[in-house]
């Protein structure tokens, strides 16, 4: 079945850096790439999600770049702020199924320091 | 509108109890997804709902769990016999189920289990 790793599991930055966070998957049937941010005590939110047609997708701050040949992606978020501090989850799924089967990484701690 | 909710927020049991953790999705979501995510880990895909059916419960651990969704909303996931290794945060999500299956799935805040 599908394995989801992540890289770094903490990661610290200055505020106004940029913070990348890395994943790879081993499902090639794979073809929908969701990030989740999660705040302490509350359920994942959706925070930006690629699909295995498109190579990146940019949202304001944040970024996602998809190599499939590699099977891994990517998350880029820049000008960091301390609310970006939070765990943040990728997750892969394939719709061969008709369903959104989600696989998550096993999370990266982000704190923003100001 | 509203989101995905879940009930209670907070449940302590004792081994070998019964207890009943519920959803409510977000309105005319046909798709339930249930997760168990451990201290430190990511989100573990438990069972998916499409409707009132259970289309895949390959990831509930075993017999002593299991979920319904009687009227295709809400649903109830019923651990038995609970143990101390099912302490976990249980989360649900919901998805408008398009066709395809790769719509945004919306999660509810949990329910933190802690069985003593």
């Amino acid at each position: 079945g599908e394995n989801v790793e992540q890289h770094p599991s903490t990661l610290s930055v200055q505020e106004g850096d940029s913070a990348v966070i890395k994943c790879t998957y081993s499902d090639s049937a794979s073809n929908y790439f969701p990030w989740y941010k999660q705040e302490l005590g509350k359920g994942p939110q959706l925070i930006i999600d690629i699909r295995s047609n498109v190579g990146e997708k940019k949202d304001q701050r944040i970024a996602v770049t998809l190599n499939k040949t590699a099977k891994h992606f990517s998350l880029h978020i820049t000008e960091t702020q301390p609310e970006d501090s939070a765990v943040y989850f990728c997750a892969a799924s394939s719709s061969s199924g008709g369903y959104n089967k989600l696989i998550f990484g096993a999370g990266t701690r982000l704190a923003v320091h100001p | 509108g509203a989101g995905v909710s879940q009930t209670p927020s907070n449940k302590v049991t004792e081994k070998g109890k019964y207890v009943e953790l519920r959803c409510d999705p977000i309105s005319g979501h046909t798709a339930l997804y249930w997760y168990r995510q451990s201290l430190g880990q990511g989100p573990e895909f438990l069972i998916y709902f499409q409707g009132t059916g259970a289309a895949d419960d390959s990831g509930l651990p075993n017999d002593r769990f299991f979920a319904v969704r009687p009227e295709g909303s809400v649903s109830t996931l019923k651990i038995q016999r609970t143990e101390r290794g099912d302490s976990a945060v249980y989360l649900c999500a919901s998805s408008g189920g398009l066709a395809g299956g790769l719509d945004t799935q919306y999660f509810g805040p949990g329910t933190r289990l802690t069985v003593l």
